[in-house]
């Protein structure tokens, strides 16, 4: 699976909206882009995926650049739950495995 | 069914001992992945399984670890002779369908191993 680039931490303040970019530019026509977060003390819990138009669901959206080498995930109105580090991460159709990265640390404040 | 069940949610082990790591998949799931969580790094793949087979593996160390999903009961992860470094969170998910359905992956809460 193509590699990720995401910033280490991010900061928010509590019900303002947070963009969390990640760089792909190696991506492949077939990848799809996944994000999960995980919580302190938990294991990763899927937020959304795509392929090449914008998403949307009830825990986020996901706007993905027209050349596919950068996505956003946009969370509409931080909560202190939030607060968790985000994997952005490219799934190929035949691959096994995903590769999670060190992802973003997101610090929510209120 | 409340999702994936990891057990032990903590294990302590002393050098040389063996551990054994179970994981119950959600109901109806028959796809089970195992990852590895070192402190302040991002989770490393280990092992994909369907029932009774080993599917992927290139994850996993060559010596002392192995994993297996019989046809009845849970997912085990054995490691023999624990050494310091194999201290991490261990993490199991599954899936309804196989790797190229593209589906989502519903994790456990982890096992935390400590080796003293």
């Amino acid at each position: 699976d193509a590699k990720t680039t995401q910033p280490n931490s991010m900061e928010s303040n509590e019900e303002e909206p947070v963009h969390l970019p990640c760089n792909h530019s190696t991506i492949s026509g077939t990848d799809y882009i996944h994000w999960y977060r995980q919580l302190p003390s938990q294991g990763p819990e899927y937020v959304i995926h795509g392929l090449t138009s914008n998403v949307n669901n009830r825990m986020a959206s996901l706007a993905i650049a027209e050349d596919r080498k950068s996505s956003t995930l946009i969370l509409h109105r931080a909560t202190l739950r939030d607060a968790a580090v985000y994997y952005c991460i490219l799934r190929a159709p035949t691959g096994n495995q995903f590769y999670f990265g060190t992802g973003t640390s997101l610090t929510v404040i209120p | 069914n409340a999702g994936v069940m990891q057990n032990p949610r903590h294990l302590v082990r002393r050098r040389g001992q063996e551990a054994r790591l179970r994981c119950s998949p959600m109901k109806g799931h028959s796809h089970v992945y195992w990852y590895r969580q070192l402190p302040e790094e991002g989770l490393k793949f280990m092992v994909y399984l369907q029932k009774e087979n080993i599917i992927d593996e290139s994850g996993m160390p060559k010596e002392r670890f192995s994993a297996e999903f019989p046809k009845e009961g849970p997912s085990i992860l054995r490691i023999q002779q624990v050494v310091r470094g194999d201290s991490a969170a261990y993490f199991c998910a599954s899936s309804l369908m196989d790797a190229a359905t593209n589906e989502k992956l519903l994790f456990g809460s982890g096992t935390q191993l400590s080796v003293l």
